[in-house]
């Protein structure tokens, strides 16, 4: 398989649970993104690792919200306390960080809806 | 840092053209332009990394004015295929951290 691959596609969870997603990036790949989708908006950037650092986070990205790399291979995404606002659509990015045109590819999206 | 795109959705019959939009506020140093249909992934169309630049493959084409920094991308005889809400990211900072800001979209209908 040469995609971007996330599980699970849906997730349904009650106001307060904690839920974590994975993200496997395309192998040879040294950037991870992920991203919050919104219905009508389009993606908005949460995080971002090389290799196993995390170099950037967004504002958006609460003390709730917490993303791991380990290895360098897969990541995870962990909201804890989830909020109804955090329904969402987080999509999950790679790159191959030394082309010139830095293309991102994207994952199919794990769709979270907190009830 | 959301660049805007114009227009928010546009129908066209099969074989028509469309322009879609896309300008920032801030200075660009590259735009990404991406498809995404519903339900699944947005899959990259293509990247502009200079000013007065364009590219294309097949019927889609881009050009990006970065003294205006803006981009337009252009959909020449539209496919059934062609359906989708395009998506414009745009990078400020040469090499970097490359975290895109994507537009809000524009939803595009190809009816038969």
């Amino acid at each position: 398989d040469t995609g971007v691959s996330q599980n699970p596609r849906h997730k349904i969870t009650k106001r307060g649970q904690n839920v974590t997603f994975r993200c496997d990036p395309i192998s040879e790949h040294n950037r991870l993104y992920w991203y919050r989708q919104t219905l009508g908006q389009g993606p908005e950037f949460l995080t971002y690792f090389q290799n196993e650092a995390q170099l950037e986070k967004s504002r958006l990205l609460s003390d709730r919200f917490s993303a791991e790399r380990p290895k360098g291979s897969f990541s995870t995404l962990e909201i804890q306390r989830t909020e109804q606002g955090d329904s969402a659509m987080y999509l999950c990015a790679s790159s191959l960080v030394w082309t010139p045109t830095y293309e991102q590819y994207f994952g199919p999206g794990t769709r979270l809806t907190v009830t | 840092q959301q660049p805007v795109q114009s227009p928010q959705a546009v129908i066209l019959r099969e074989g028509e053209d469309a322009v879609i939009n896309c300008s920032s506020s801030k200075a660009l140093y590259s735009v990404h332009w991406y498809r995404q249909k519903h339900g699944e992934a947005p899959v990259f169309l293509m990247i502009l990394l200079k000013g007065g630049e364009q590219k294309g493959h097949d019927k889609i084409s881009a050009s990006f004015n970065e003294k205006k920094q803006q981009s337009s991308l252009y959909l020449t005889a539209s496919q059934l295929s062609y359906s989708g809400t395009y998506f414009c990211g745009t990078h400020s900072h040469q090499g970097g951290a490359n975290n895109l800001f994507f537009g809000t979209g524009t939803r595009l209908t190809v009816i038969p």
